[in-house]
C-alpha cells in the first residue's frame, strides 16, 4: 500500500511562531486531505488538497502531486493549534492511508 | 444531523465479551469507513461500504470483527470475544461521492468510540 510520512513528528511552538509540516508519500494519489486531531480525538478537516495551493485563516496549504509531497503552513501560531496533524491520501479503492502525524504543541 | 456520530463514545469490556459500536453518517452520504486508531498512531482503514454493499473489508484484523450496514445509512462494527489488543479508539467516516472514475471526495469523521478492553 502506499506509506505515508510525515515530519517532524514532534514540533513544539511559541505563540506567534510559524512552522511548516511535510507530508511525503510513496505513489500517485488521487487525492490528499489534512486533518487536526484535537485533544478530544475529533478529526477536523482543514484541507482537501489534490494539488496547488489552498489558504483558510492562518493555514494554508500546497500539494506538488508529481514530487508527492504536501506541506502544511501555520502562520501566527495559537495555542488552540495545539494537537496531531494528520496526513492521508487517496489510493485505490477509496480507503485513506494516513501518516503517523505531527505532535504539535503551542506555548503561550 | 449536522456531522458524522457515533456511539457509544466510550466503552469498556471485559476480555471475551462481544461489543456494538454504532455509526450514523451524515444524511445522504453514499460511502462509510472504518477506521481504527491505536495510541500514538494515525488511523488505520478497516472497511468500506457504498450504500448497503461492503466493497472492501481486506483492513478488518480477523474474522472477529464483523461490520454491516444494512439500510445503507446506519453502520455497525461488531466485535467478537474481544482481545486486549482490540483497545483502540473506532473511526467512522462518511463522503459523498461513489468510487469509480469520479473524484474521490472529502471524508468526514465522527468522534469516535475508545473501546478499552480488560
Amino acid at each position: 500500500g502506499i506509506q505515508v510520512e510525515q515530519s517532524p513528528p514532534d514540533l513544539i511552538l511559541q505563540e506567534g511562531a510559524n512552522s511548516t509540516l511535510r507530508c511525503n508519500f510513496s505513489d500517485s494519489v488521487n487525492n490528499l486531505q489534512w486533518f487536526h486531531q484535537n485533544p478530544w480525538g475529533q478529526l477536523i478537516n482543514l484541507f482537501y488538497i489534490p494539488s496547488g495551493t489552498k489558504q483558510n485563516g492562518r493555514l494554508s496549504a500546497t500539494t506538488v502531486a508529481t514530487e508527492r509531497y504536501s506541506l502544511l503552513y501555520i502562520s501566527s501560531s495559537q495555542t488552540t493549534d495545539s494537537g496531531v496533524y494528520f496526513c492521508a491520501v487517496h489510493g485505490g479503492n477509496n480507503r485513506l492511508a494516513f501518516g503517523k502525524g505531527n505532535q504539535v504543541v503551542v506555548i503561550p | 444531523g449536522a456531522g458524522v456520530s457515533q456511539s457509544p463514545r466510550y466503552k469498556v469490556a471485559k476480555r471475551g465479551q462481544d461489543v456494538a459500536l454504532r455509526c450514523d453518517p451524515i444524511s445522504g452520504h453514499v460511502s462509510l469507513f472504518w477506521y481504527q486508531q491505536a495510541l500514538g498512531q494515525g488511523p488505520e482503514f478497516l472497511t468500506y461500504f457504498q450504500n448497503e454493499a461492503q466493497l472492501d473489508k481486506s483492513g478488518l484484523p480477523s474474522d472477529r470483527f464483523f461490520a454491516e450496514r444494512p439500510e445503507g445509512s446506519v453502520s455497525t462494527l461488531k466485535i467478537q470475544r474481544t482481545q486486549q489488543e482490540d483497545s483502540a479508539v473506532y473511526l467512522c467516516a462518511s463522503s459523498s461521492r461513489t468510487s469509480g472514475i469520479q473524484r474521490r471526495d472529502t471524508q468526514y469523521f465522527g468522534p469516535g468510540t475508545r473501546l478499552t478492553v480488560l
